[in-house]
């Protein structure tokens, strides 16, 4: 089955800085890779996900790169804001389940 | 639309307890996952369906059985409650085939004693 790596599990950055997440996954035939945000006590929340047909896509100021040859994806935030603060898991699937990341946890301080 | 509901949000059990964990949505999503969260190890799969009268296993599918009965419902049962099932329970749903999104329900804070 599809094995996610996450890293680094703990981020801390100042306010505006840029935080960079990275993830490998295992299984070739993956060819989806969703983004989620989740806050203490909520649900997980999707704030973007790429197709493998992509190698990189931006919604404002967060971006996702994907290379399919060395498996592995990437979260970019620029200009940190403190609501940015919480856990982002990345996530992996070719069919029905996703495999997730076993998470970071994201503080920005002011 | 509700979107993804699930009852109850908080559950105290004693062990060797069993009770079922409600799950439903009205997106007419044809897939359904549960999953359990615990500190630090992600979001781990239960059991997941692709349609009515369609279940399977997950990642750590031990002491908990699920149906689906309807495209709407996914119930998800602990037969003999143990403290190692003390979690977070997520329930999730997506259309399926190349539409991968997933929606997740609140979540269901389950404590073991």
């Amino acid at each position: 089955g599809e094995n996610v790596e996450q890293h680094p599990s703990t981020l801390s950055v100042q306010e505006g800085d840029s935080a960079v997440i990275k993830c490998t996954y295992s299984d070739s035939a993956s060819n989806y890779f969703p983004w989620y945000k989740q806050e203490l006590g909520k649900r997980p929340q999707l704030i973007i996900d790429i197709r493998s047909n992509v190698g990189e896509k931006k919604d404002q100021r967060i971006a996702v790169t994907l290379n399919k040859t060395a498996k592995h994806f990437s979260l970019h935030i620029t200009e940190t804001q403190p609501e940015d603060s919480a856990v982002y898991f990345c996530a992996a699937t070719g069919y029905s389940t996703l495999t997730f990341g076993k998470g970071t946890m994201l503080l920005v301080s002011p | 639309n509700a979107g993804v509901t699930q009852t109850p949000k908080f559950q105290v059990l004693k062990t060797g307890q069993s009770m079922t964990l409600q799950c439903a949505q009205d997106m007419n999503h044809e897939y359904m996952s549960w999953y359990r969260q615990d500190p630090g190890m992600g979001l781990r799969l239960i059991h997941y369906s692709v349609g009515a009268g369609i279940t399977d296993q997950g990642e750590v599918p031990n002491g908990y059985n699920v149906s689906r009965s309807t495209t709407e419902d996914f119930p998800l049962r602990l037969l003999s409650a143990a403290p190692s099932q003390t979690s977070v329970y997520f329930c999730a749903s997506s259309l399926g085939g190349s539409n991968n999104e997933q929606f997740f329900g609140p979540g269901t804070r389950l404590t073991v004693l």
